[in-house]
C-alpha cells in the first residue's frame, strides 16, 4: 500500500514550457486535491476532484489545468509555466472521515 | 466565512518540556478537526482527528488534542517534546456534506532546543 505518490519529485522549467504532474493513490478514494505551498502562504487549493471524470476549481486555479480520467490518478498541468508558479506542489486524497493523505510533494522551479 | 487561526507562527521549547499549539476555528456547526505535521522536505502527515465523541483525542507520536466547543478551539498538546518533533504543524477543519474542501491554518513552526 503506497498511499499517495507524486511524480516527479523535482523539476526545473523555463518560462513558457509545459509539464504535467502526476498523482496516484491506491486507497480507492473518491476525492483528490492539488495544493501549492509557498513560504508564509500556507497551503492553497488549486483544483480538486470529487470523483472520476470530475474536476473543480479551488482558490488559485489560474494557469493550471487538471484531469481525472481514472479514479486513482489526478493530473495537474501547466500549459505555459511562469516564475510565479515556482512552488512545492502537494497532492492529497480524502479518507472516510475527511482526513487527507498527502503525497511527498513536487518541488518546481520556473526560471 | 469559515476560517482557521493558528495564532503562533513560531514556538520554541526545550527538549523534554511540554507543548501546546493553539488552533481556533470559525464555523457555524461542529466541524471535523485535524492536526497534521510536516517535517522539512516532506508532505503532511495526519497526527490526529476529531469528528465526534470524546473531546480528548489521542494521536500518533504521543500527541493529543482537546476539542472545546465553547472556545471553538482544538489545541494540540504533548507532555514531553523530543528533538525529532521539530516541524511545521497545521490545524485543519472540514465540514461534512457537499464538496469537501478543508480549511487549513497557516501553520506553527516548532523549534526544539536541546
Amino acid at each position: 500500500n503506497a498511499g499517495v505518490t507524486q511524480t516527479p519529485k523535482f523539476r526545473v522549467l523555463k518560462t513558457g514550457q509545459s509539464m504535467t504532474l502526476l498523482c496516484a493513490q491506491d486507497m480507492n478514494h473518491e476525492y483528490m486535491y492539488w495544493y501549492r505551498q509557498d513560504p508564509g502562504m500556507g497551503l492553497r487549493l488549486i483544483h480538486y476532484s470529487v470523483g472520476e471524470g470530475t474536476t473543480a476549481k479551488g482558490e488559485v486555479p489560474d494557469g493550471y489545468n487538471v484531469s481525472r480520467l481514472k479514479k486513482q490518478n489526478f493530473l495537474l498541468g501547466l500549459e505555459s509555466a511562469a516564475p510565479s508558479q515556482t512552488s512545492v506542489y502537494f497532492c492529497a486524497s480524502r479518507g472516510s472521515v475527511g482526513e487527507q493523505f498527502f503525497g511527498p510533494g513536487t518541488r518546481l522551479t520556473v526560471l | 466565512a469559515q476560517s482557521v487561526t493558528q495564532p503562533d507562527i513560531h514556538i520554541t521549547v526545550s527538549e523534554g518540556a511540554s507543548l501546546e499549539l493553539r488552533c481556533n476555528y470559525s464555523y457555524g456547526a461542529t466541524p471535523y478537526l485535524f492536526w497534521y505535521v510536516q517535517s522539512p522536505g516532506q508532505g503532511l502527515q495526519l497526527l490526529l482527528k476529531y469528528f465526534s465523541g470524546d473531546t480528548l483525542v489521542q494521536g500518533i507520536k504521543g500527541f493529543e488534542a482537546e476539542f472545546k466547543r465553547s472556545q471553538s478551539s482544538f489545541n494540540l498538546r504533548k507532555p514531553s517534546v523530543h528533538w525529532s518533533d521539530a516541524a511545521e504543524y497545521f490545524c485543519a477543519v472540514g465540514l461534512s456534506g457537499g464538496s469537501y474542501i478543508p480549511t487549513f491554518g497557516r501553520g506553527t513552526s516548532l523549534i526544539v532546543h536541546p
